[in-house]
Parts: C-alpha cells; sequence; structure tokens
C-alpha cells in the first residue's frame, strides 16, 4: 500500500518560535496533500489543501499567514506553524492523495504532536 | 455541502462478538466514495474499508463489512469476531468522485472488553 510519512512526530518548542512539519509520499506521487488539526477525541479538521507548484487553498478561519503550506514537489508538503502559541498545540496530521488514481483513498501519514510551551 | 453523521460516540463489544457502527450522510451527488478508518491510541489513521456509491454489492474485508443502503444514506460497519487490537476511534468519511476533499463523521470510540 501507498505510504505517507510525517516527521517530526513529537515536537515542543517555546512560544514565538517556529515549527516545520514534513509530510512525505514515500513510494507515489502526490499532487494534492491535504493538513488536517486534531484536538483530543474530535475529529479530524480540515486546515487547508496543498497543491503541487501553487498555492495551498486554507479552510475558512485558518490564518493562511500563521500556518504556511509549501508544496514543492510531488512528494513533499510542509506545513510551517509561525510564531507558534500555547493555542496552536495539537495533533497535526497529513493525508495524500495519488495522482491520476480515482479511487477517492486518501493515504494517511503517522501524525505530528505540537506541544507548545 | 456534504454531512457525515456518527450517532454513537461510543461503544463496547465483547471479544469476539459482532458490533456494528452506523454511518448516515448526506449528499446531492450521485457518484461518491465511502470509507471506514481507524484510529488506534497510535493516532495513525488506517483505512479499514472503502465502498463505491456505483457498486451495489456491499464492501468486505476480511471481518469487516459494511450494509451500504444508498436509498437511505446509510453506511454501517460491522465488525465480527471483535479482537483487543480493534480498540480505536473509527470515522465514517465520504468523498464526491470528482473532489479531493474527505469529509469526516465525528468519530466512535470502540471499546472491546476481554
Amino acid at each position: 500500500g501507498a505510504v505517507v510519512s510525517q516527521h517530526p512526530s513529537r515536537v515542543i518548542c517555546k512560544s514565538g518560535t517556529s515549527v516545520k512539519i514534513e509530510c512525505r509520499s514515500l513510494d507515489f506521487q502526490a499532487t494534492t496533500m491535504f493538513w488536517y488539526r486534531q484536538f483530543p477525541k474530535k475529529s479530524l479538521m480540515l486546515m487547508a489543501t496543498s497543491n503541487e507548484g501553487s498555492k495551498a487553498t486554507y479552510e475558512q478561519g485558518v490564518e493562511k499567514d500563521k500556518f504556511l503550506i509549501n508544496h514543492a514537489s510531488l512528494t513533499l508538503s510542509t506545513l510551517t506553524v509561525t510564531s507558534a502559541h500555547p493555542e496552536d498545540s495539537s495533533f497535526y496530521i497529513c493525508s495524500a492523495r495519488r495522482s491520476g488514481r480515482a479511487t477517492g483513498e486518501l493515504f494517511f501519514g503517522e501524525g505530528s504532536r505540537l506541544t507548545v510551551l | 455541502a456534504q454531512t457525515v453523521t456518527q450517532s454513537q460516540p461510543e461503544m463496547s463489544v465483547q471479544e469476539a462478538e459482532t458490533v456494528t457502527l452506523s454511518c448516515t450522510y448526506d449528499t446531492s451527488e450521485n457518484n461518491y466514495y465511502l470509507f471506514w478508518y481507524k484510529q488506534p491510541p497510535s493516532r495513525q489513521m488506517i483505512l479499514v474499508i472503502r465502498q463505491e456509491a456505483y457498486k451495489q454489492q456491499n464492501a468486505t474485508e476480511n471481518r469487516f463489512s459494511v450494509n451500504f443502503q444508498k436509498a437511505a444514506k446509510s453506511f454501517s460497519l460491522k465488525i465480527s469476531d471483535s479482537q483487543l487490537g480493534d480498540t480505536a476511534m473509527y470515522f465514517c468519511a465520504f468523498i464526491g468522485a470528482g473532489s479531493y476533499q474527505l469529509t469526516f463523521g465525528k468519530g466512535t470510540k470502540l471499546s472491546v472488553i476481554p
């Protein structure tokens, strides 16, 4: 099956610093990747859709200057949380859709837990 | 807009027994995909089963099967011979055939009791 890897799986940072999370599709090309945020015991909340070679599309209420997304290649998307604050602490998950496949299936990364002190 | 509803926040089942998780959805589209994803304590989202709306036959994957009722917009998941490793959050999800965006339900926390 298709594999999506996220790194780091856990990160702790100080308030005011920036943190970058990587999402890689290891064995397939992904024109589109998605970034979600998940609060404890809640469902996944779509933050933005990352398109290779173009600007990300953000969901309503998500600050694009706060959550910078770069999809520089067909196998890598990055999410940078800028000037992190404690309220940004959360579990962030990425997913990828295999290019050219119309099965609808998305493949998920392992998730990254961000803790902002 | 599509919506996915999971009306059971929590469920429990005895090991080796059968349990059914419910899911309903609302859409005006005729062609779409439905999924059940499992999220164990490790938090990794794992695809359990997929159903294509144009297929009348219910999908089956080993101990997991669905009851897909297109007219009723219902998509329940049956887990047979429940195992301790089935303990997880289960999310029902919908995606339109021409769409990139997956819509999730709120999830059902399933606990398998030894």
